[in-house]
């Protein structure tokens, strides 16, 4: 199975700063059709899971644009460019390349 | 709109089965795959299985830990999708979720509480 590595696990965030997580694979999630299948979820507190990024760099529908996301192969970046109270929660990417879909542990983005 | 409603969680005792639901509504539902994902108290996500739509043959996959226990099935006569849940155990206590799989798990249901115990 795809082994999904997060970091940092905890990140405290200033208002108004940028924060960016790290999605680590233990393989390559590059398909022969080109596309990396990596996508971020954002889980805020009692609540669903929320689709943020998919394909490892296209925002779904909704997402704020100072969510972006970078990567290729087996590393990849979420990055909140001006960090706003709305935005904690737990962060989670996921490999949708091969089955089981796996996911990474998560990381707690919370408030100074 | 889309949107996702589940239900049938409930407690239930070790090696009992269970029958959860997923209902669909605000998109065309056989033209998508759902997956189940689930969520232990207190924990990250987990992939519990998919069904593809029947463009794509209807197939279904497991993740390990419930293969041989679990079945996913879908009525798109009534844009349902089910998941059949065999011979539980306490590690199965979990939220679950459905969700729409397309471009990413772009919907999830709000996820019902499975609760197995004795």
């Amino acid at each position: 199975d795809l082994v999904m590595t997060q970091s940092p696990r905890s990140l405290p965030v200033t208002p108004g700063e940028p924060a960016s997580i790290s999605c680590r694979s233990s393989q390559s999630l590059l398909h022969t059709n080109g596309y990396h299948y990596l996508d971020w979820y954002l889980q805020k507190a009692g609540q669903s899971p929320q689709l943020l990024i998919f394909l490892a760099i296209n925002r779904a529908s909704g997402v704020p644009d100072r969510f972006s996301a970078s990567g290729s192969g087996t590393n990849f970046t979420l990055t909140i460019r001006r960090v706003e109270a709305e935005d904690v929660g737990v962060y989670y990417c996921m490999q949708a390349l091969q089955t089981p879909l796996t996911f990474g542990g998560g990381t707690k983005v919370e408030i100074k | 709109e889309a949107q996702l409603v589940e239900s049938g969680g409930t407690l239930v005792n070790p090696g009992r089965s269970l029958r959860l639901s997923c209902s669909g509504s605000g998109f065309t539902f056989g033209e998508n795959a759902m997956s189940w994902i689930r969520q232990a108290p207190g924990k990250g996500l987990e992939w519990v299985g998919v069904i593809r739509s029947l463009d794509y043959g209807g197939t279904t996959e497991y993740a390990a830990s419930v293969k041989g226990r679990f079945t996913i099935s879908r009525d798109d006569s009534k844009s349902m999708a089910y998941l059949e849940m065999n011979n539980l155990k306490t590690e199965d206590t979990a939220v679950y979720y459905c969700s729409r799989h397309r471009d990413g798990h772009d919907y999830w249901g709000q996820g019902t509480l499975v609760t197995v115990s004795s």
